[in-house]
């Protein structure tokens, strides 16, 4: 079976930071990876995804994440957060073969002026 | 496209009562997921669907709660008698792919009280 682990459940910054996001994955088989995030009242909306290729993968938004196979891990960031960044992220990873997309228990971003 | 479409937005009933929440997933979707996400728990899915037909409802609390997907464009999930416990916003989300290995497009959720 496949799990997520988000080592942070909240993380508070000042604007023009950096941040990272960290997410830990296990699985016995290959995985895709995704980084969701969903704002105050809204639904989850897709930020980026790993499926296979370049380990290092980006959004339109300047956030990115690498790919690291060997620790087992998507970690999320950005060099420089905005104020309209705050939100809840999810990390989540589903098999090869399909099945369930599991989540991660959620990181709230916090950035602040 | 409109996306993911959800009915009602809010929905507060009395323990006991009937609650029926409404889904429509993107036009041409084949596979359709509900979540139930609440403070304690995060995000579970609750089950899923593939071209209609019910592949995974392990994550379905208890026989309260039922759903279907009579055609591509209409899902429900019912939840009968209701017990304050199931407060909580539930998600819909349609992907191309079975199981969702491609991205899922979630709608607005519906924000659930029950008294």
């Amino acid at each position: 079976a496949q799990s997520v682990t988000q080592l942070d459940s909240q993380v508070p910054v000042f604007e023009e930071a950096p941040v990272e996001l960290r997410c830990n994955y296990s699985s016995s088989v290959s995985v895709y990876l995704f980084w969701y995030v969903q704002y105050p009242n809204q639904g989850l909306q897709l930020l980026l995804k790993y499926l296979s290729g370049s380990t290092l993968v980006e959004s339109i938004n300047g956030f990115e994440a690498e790919f690291n196979k060997s620790q087992t891990s998507f970690h999320l960031r950005k060099p420089s957060v905005h104020i309209s960044d705050t939100a809840e992220y999810f990390c989540a990873v589903i098999t090869n073969q399909g099945g369930k997309l599991i989540f991660g228990q959620g990181t709230e971003l916090s950035v602040k002026p | 496209d409109a996306g993911v479409i959800q009915s009602p937005r809010h929905e507060v009933t009395e323990m006991g009562q009937e609650v029926t929440l409404r889904c429509k997933p993107i036009s041409g979707h084949n596979s359709l997921f509900w979540y139930r996400q609440t403070m304690m728990r995060g995000l579970e899915l609750l089950i899923y669907f593939n071209n209609n037909v019910p592949i995974d409802d392990s994550g379905m609390p208890e026989d309260r709660f039922s759903a279907k997907m009579p055609n591509a464009s209409f899902s429900t999930l019912k939840i009968q008698p209701s017990e304050p416990r199931d407060s909580a916003v539930y998600f819909c989300a349609s992907s191309l792919a079975p199981g969702g290995i491609y991205e899922q497009y979630f709608g607005p959720g519906t924000r659930l009280t029950v008294t």
